[in-house]
């Protein structure tokens, strides 16, 4: 199984702000996953970010809100960008695992906007 | 992808055997059903997949009907530890976009 880990493990940014969230595998993946997951609610995926390519994003979210970054094969960044209360969540990457439908994700992000 | 339909909550106590069902009417034909656990403040984590019938691991068994329209996750003899949101999710096998639905809050009590 791969190890991921994500920086920062929390943060409390004031509106208007940006914040970038970094994502490093302990192995070499094609595919990253950012995921969304507000208060006491299940994950949603944001896009999917391929190693040389733009990221693909989800209906709802926009490259000028969730730019990300995919310089190397086991490095993923997402920049939360001019933030309001409503991005208060949890922020997860996660990469694919051997089985189909198998990811492994990482221990999340947790922002709070004020 | 084919939308799935859990409980939202169940409760149990320790020792118990904690059957989880998950309706999923849609499923096509090579869609598999994969479920994830999740304790607070944690990613997801993989529990089991299978495409029909039964599969059992260390941690859970699977069955699978044989209209495969719906899954039931049985944990054998929970323990506080299990308390965890459950997911069921279903896709093909070179699907890579999990979609997550409500899942079903477990509660262990002692």
């Amino acid at each position: 199984s791969a190890v991921i880990s994500q920086k920062p493990s929390r943060d409390i940014c004031q509106r208007g702000t940006s914040l970038t969230i970094q994502c490093q595998v302990d192995s070499q993946v094609t595919m990253m996953f950012w995921y969304r997951q507000q208060p006491g609610q299940s994950l949603t995926l944001i896009a999917t970010a391929n190693q040389g390519s733009e990221a693909t994003y989800e209906s709802g979210f926009v490259i000028d809100k969730f730019p990300i970054s995919r310089p190397n094969l086991t490095f993923s960044t997402l920049t939360v960008s001019n933030m309001s209360p409503e991005d208060s969540s949890i922020y997860l990457c996660s990469v694919p695992g051997l089985r189909a439908g198998e990811q492994y994700f990482g221990p999340g992000t947790r922002l709070t906007v004020t | 992808l084919a939308k799935t339909t859990q409980p939202i909550s169940m409760d149990s106590y320790e020792g118990q055997e904690v059957n989880i069902t998950c309706s999923h009417n849609n499923i096509a034909t090579n869609d598999y059903i994969t479920w994830y656990q999740q304790f607070p403040s944690q990613g997801p984590r993989f529990i089991i997949q299978g495409y029909k019938t039964k599969v059992t691991n260390e941690v859970a068994s699977l069955f699978i009907p044989a209209d495969r329209k719906s899954s039931t996750l049985s944990l054998p003899r929970v323990s506080l530890s299990d308390t965890a949101v459950y997911y069921c999710l279903v896709g093909d096998t070179g699907f890579q976009k999990l979609v997550f639905g409500t899942g079903t809050r477990l509660l262990v009590s002692p």
